[in-house]
């Protein structure tokens, strides 16, 4: 069955630093959402991706799908203490199923 | 405001004994999903419903029961057959379920535990 992975499992930065999940799935997917969830709460849309190779930014995020549509990437600019949470991709792929990746923790510390 | 409500948001229940999670929406969306989260492991779908009186089962549905008889209420039973139900319950809802795949809203969701 269809399978997304993300990578790392936990990052810990220093505020300022930048950081970047990776969404890595095991079949081509028609398009891929990212949610952040703050530590002790629910999952929160951040955002889809539909085309090949495209690239949207909100503020200090930036978000990638591959050329491929196999993979995707977030990217966060100088990091705040805000942004602590575990960010999840979540990928359509074969019979419109949406997939969850396993999610990457991050802790920003001061 | 419109949202969807999970309750309660702690549970505790003693092995072998049935036990169901209420979710409720107003945000007038047709489909309705059941995840549970473990450490690790992300989210993983139980049961999902497109349309009232109509579900279907996800990747992990053994041991789980739904029932969708109203639009705004998509309830979930987890049973003593569940081998490990000790976990996080998320209750989400999108406009539409697929092909169209709009995102998910997600409930503030129930903490379970059995011992």
């Amino acid at each position: 069955g269809q399978q997304v992975m993300q990578i790392p499992q936990y990052q810990h930065v220093q505020e300022g630093e930048d950081f970047t999940t990776y969404c890595n799935s095991s079949t081509t997917l028609s398009n891929i959402q990212w949610y952040k969830q703050r530590p002790g709460g629910h999952p929160v849309f951040l955002i889809q991706l539909v085309k090949s190779g495209e690239v949207k930014k909100q503020k200090r995020l930036t978000f990638q799908f591959g050329e491929a549509k196999k993979n995707s990437s977030l990217h966060i600019t100088a990091t705040q203490t805000t942004d602590v949470g575990t960010y999840f991709c979540a990928g359509t792929g074969g019979g419109n199923k949406l997939t969850f990746g396993t999610g990457t923790q991050l802790k920003v510390e001061l | 405001d419109g949202g969807i409500t999970q309750s309660p948001k702690y549970l505790f229940r003693k092995e072998g004994q049935n036990v169901t999670l209420s979710c409720e929406q107003n945000l007038n969306h047709d489909a309705m999903y059941w995840y549970r989260q473990d450490p690790g492991q992300g989210l993983r779908l139980i049961y999902y419903s497109q349309i009232v009186n109509d579900f279907q089962k996800g990747d992990i549905a053994e041991g789980y029961s739904v029932s969708r008889e109203k639009k705004e209420s998509f309830p979930l039973t987890v049973t003593s057959a569940q081998k490990n139900p000790t976990a996080f319950y998320l209750c989400a809802s999108s406009p539409h379920g697929t092909p169209d795949n709009s995102p998910l809203h997600f409930g503030n969701g129930t903490r379970l535990t059995v011992t």
